[in-house]
């Protein structure tokens, strides 16, 4: 299995509204990634958890709220988002080895957000 | 900081070879990776080049070369369905950074 899955496909939210992202692998990867992408820019990393630890949060503002209950799941929690959020959300995950986690990433097809 | 330049858009034609050359400026250093992406779809992974030199993978090679920063997708025998954005993404630390893409249209 070397997919990873990502729910939903599609979500509209109002910006009163709280919702969750879903990730799932089965790869046995110990890193997972959650990227933000807007249309014709390349994926910005948000956040990386590596043995269910964060590891790296890029400044992302309060209101989105990762959280990896186990090694194969990671969620994306968003509460009182703009319309300036909404956006294509990636999740990705990858091997680790050692402290260094420079391994191929493999990516969902992503949740296409919009913030009304 | 990191800065990865790379052409913002190349047209090629169909059974043609095109080059797509990735600079970078960047500390800590670890590889550079080549990714694919068609539009509306997730990246999806072509090369990783740690050490310098040439690595081919069927009609896909990604070149290297650490001490002038700067690397190149080669693409042979094109086929419409290589129309996508190709992105270089840079590892360094923990993270991997994306450039911001390079959009390639074949032409029959």
């Amino acid at each position: 299995d070397t997919e990873v899955t990502q729910t939903p496909k599609h979500l509209v939210m109002g910006m009163t509204n709280k919702k969750s992202l879903k990730c799932e692998q089965h790869m046995g990867h110990r890193a997972m990634y959650w990227y933000k992408q807007k249309a014709k820019k390349p994926p910005e990393l948000m956040f990386v958890y590596s043995y269910e630890k964060l590891s790296i949060n890029e400044s992302v503002p309060s209101r989105f709220s990762p959280e990896c209950p186990n090694s194969s799941l990671l969620n994306l929690h968003l509460h009182a988002l703009q319309p300036e959020d909404s956006a294509l959300y990636l999740c990705a995950s990858s091997q680790v080895e050692g402290t260094s986690i420079p391994y191929e990433q493999y990516f969902g097809p992503g949740t296409r957000l919009t913030v009304t | 900081g990191q800065n990865i330049d790379q052409p913002t858009e190349m047209t090629a034609t169909e059974g043609a070879i095109v080059q797509i050359n990735c600079t970078y400026q960047t500390s800590g250093f670890n590889g550079l990776f080549w990714y694919q992406q068609h539009a509306g779809e997730a990246p999806t992974f072509l090369s990783y080049n740690v050490l310098d030199g040439l690595e081919e993978k069927g009609r896909f090679s990604s070149f290297l070369s650490r001490s002038k920063g700067y690397s190149y997708l080669l693409l042979k025998e094109l086929q419409m369905k290589d129309s996508a954005s190709y992105l270089c993404a840079v590892s360094r630390d923990d993270k991997i950074i994306f450039g911001k893409g390079t959009r390639l249209h074949i032409l029959p």
